[in-house]
């Protein structure tokens, strides 16, 4: 019920392509769906997020769609970069309490 | 940087060593965390703390002890540690009843 799944673990992408990575999870009661973005040597950081009474949200070339029935959300990179190469966890809370992250996907694009 | 502190960046500590990892968060939050992140796992929620109370313990060994003074300090007290517990340490905060998290950059810490 607590588990949130990420998949791919590892995503290669060649410069100006799109990145995907998807999520599942299990308990109906999460209601927060955070994306964060780690660089090697840093901490996690929040690139974007979504609740669930939408079902996509948009920044600069970041994307997280949602699909409430299917219980999986997925980011999508537009013209990925090599600057966007890092590690990407999704998560997923409950009212404001304590995240449940997913196993984490690196991000490679080539140049 | 995004308000969360964290001392030592990185560690080498003895199996028989005791030592602490320090945390400091700027940002008026009253719950702060403790994750543990190895290779290949999904960031692991140690502790939680809610104004200065520990409102969660996920099973962790005793030889991990955390303290939290006051709601911008966060520490955690390792002693006898074993080999798999290296890993990169991580402290986070928010706002109580909020969901987003802000992560220090972590200490690297090696048990030998």
């Amino acid at each position: 019920q607590q588990q949130v799944k990420q998949s791919p673990q590892s995503l290669i992408v060649q410069k100006g392509g799109i990145s995907i990575i998807n999520c599942a999870y299990e308990n109906t009661a999460f209601d927060y769906f955070p994306w964060y973005q780690q660089f090697p040597g840093k901490g996690p950081a929040l690139l974007i997020a979504i609740r669930p009474d939408v079902s996509e949200k948009k920044e600069g070339r970041f994307t997280i769609s949602f699909n409430k029935s299917a219980k999986q959300f997925s980011l999508h990179i537009m013209d990925s970069q090599p600057g966007d190469s890092a590690t990407y966890f999704c998560a997923a809370s409950r009212q404001g309490g304590k995240l449940i992250f997913g196993q984490g996907t690196e991000l490679s694009v080539k140049p | 940087e995004t308000g969360v502190t964290q001392t030592p960046r990185h560690l080498v500590m003895g199996m028989t060593n005791k030592k602490s990892l320090k945390c400091e968060q700027h940002l008026g939050h009253n719950a702060m965390y403790w994750y543990k992140q190895s290779a290949k796992k999904p960031l692991e929620l140690m502790f939680v703390y809610n104004f200065k109370e520990q409102t969660e313990n996920n099973s962790v060994p005793s030889r991990f002890s955390p303290e939290c003074p006051n709601s911008s300090h966060l520490f955690l007290h390792l002693h006898t540690l074993q080999p798999e517990d290296s890993a990169l340490y991580l402290c986070a905060s928010s706002r109580t009843g909020g969901a987003e998290a802000f992560f220090g950059q972590g200490t690297r810490l090696t048990v030998v």
